[in-house]
Formats: structure tokens, sequence, C-alpha cells
């Protein structure tokens, strides 16, 4: 069965500080990957999706940037963090485009 | 910037019927309606999609309206542990879910 791993659960870092999010799916080949926040009181919002390995598109200019060095591993990273960033981030996979998306448990970002 | 609309919050009895609607008013032809919920603190699940038929599973049913621009999620017998924020998302099938929008909080009282 396919499972999705996320970590850390819980981050917090101070204002201009660096961010890596980590992301792995197993038990699948070749998934659709994405990352989303979902700020307090608020919708999610897609950040980043991908297709395949070092294929990224981003949906929102932001501080944020995403990479994926392999076919199951998709990273989410800044270089300074803003107050701004704090948030619920997700990442999810799925298997076809039009596909329900599979959503891991979550990081929850505090920027100080 | 989402691209539907849903009240912010409903009641429903344990037992009953809870249908849960959706304005998407400006969807095109090749976007499909998909229904998650979030329970608090966790990431989404999926509940169901569709396009222009009604579709069922295990969980609820769809209803999309001949003219695509609403639909209502149905959960037939609603139980606690279905109270959650719903949201109603469309996307284009090219993985590109945009804004999740503020969804509708679903409270099932005993």
């Amino acid at each position: 069965s396919q499972t999705i791993h996320q970590w850390p659960a819980t981050l917090v870092q101070p204002v201009g500080s660096p961010l890596s999010l980590e992301c792995t799916v197993e038990g699948t080949s070749n998934p659709n990957l994405y990352w989303y926040r979902q700020a307090a009181g608020r919708g999610l919002q897609l950040l980043f999706y991908s297709i395949g390995i070092d294929q990224i598109s981003s949906e929102v200019p932001q501080n944020l940037s995403a990479s994926r060095p392999q076919d199951r591993q998709f990273i989410l990273s800044s270089k300074k963090l803003l107050l701004s960033d704090s948030g619920f981030y997700l990442c999810a996979w799925s298997v076809r485009r039009v596909d329900e998306q599979f959503f891991g448990p979550g990081t929850r970002l505090t920027v100080l | 910037d989402a691209k539907t609309t849903q009240p912010p919050s409903m009641d429903c009895a344990e037992g009953r019927a809870a249908n849960l609607p959706c304005n998407h008013s400006t969807i095109s032809g090749n976007e499909y309606v998909y229904w998650y919920r979030q329970i608090h603190s966790q990431g989404p699940q999926y509940i169901i999609h569709g396009l222009k038929n009604n579709e069922t599973n295990e969980m609820a049913s769809l209803i999309i309206t001949e003219d695509r621009k609403s639909s209502t999620l149905i959960l037939p017998h609603a139980t606690l542990r279905d109270t959650a924020v719903y949201y109603c998302i469309v996307g284009d099938g090219a993985g590109n879910m945009l804004t999740f929008g503020g969804g509708t909080r679903l409270m099932v009282k005993p």
C-alpha cells in the first residue's frame, strides 16, 4: 500500500532562518506531487506541483521554492523565512492528474 | 480567488442526511468538481469527484446540476465523526488545484 511521510511534524523557526521540509511517498512510482499551505483559519492554497523529477511548477509567487531530486521525494525550502510563512504545510500525491490526492500528516510551521 | 462558494457553516442531526451546497458558476468544460474534508489538525481527506454525471461511493453522493454551475455533496447518514470542514474545489485534471476556499464547517449534533 502507498504511504506518504512528512517531517518534521512541527517546527518553530526565527524570521530570516532557512527552511527545509521533506516529503516522501512509498508504494508508488512516478506520482504527481504537491505542496499546499494552510494559513490559520483559511483554506488550502496550492504552492507547487510536480509531474516528475526536476519538473516543478509554481502556482503563486512567494518566498518558497521546491525541488524533486528523486522520484518520490519532494522538498519545500526557503532561504529566509518571513512571519507570513507560518502555517500548516501539506504534501500530497496522486496517480493521475485527475485522480484524488492523498495528503500527508502535515508540518505545522511557526515563524517567530 | 477561490472558484467556488460555500456556506461557512451548517448543522446536521446525527443520522440525518447532510446536504452541502457549492456554487461554481465559472466552471469550465474540462474542470472537475472535487470534494475533500478536513478534520481538525489533520490533512484533507478525499471524498468524491465528478465531471458531469452524478457520482456515488461508499462515503457520499455528488449531485451536479445540468449546467454544472453548482453541486451538492450528500452524506446520507451523518455521524458525529463526519464533523469537519468540507471543501468543494474545481480542478482541470492537470493537477492544478488552486485555493480550496474557506469550505463549510459541518457540525453533526447528537
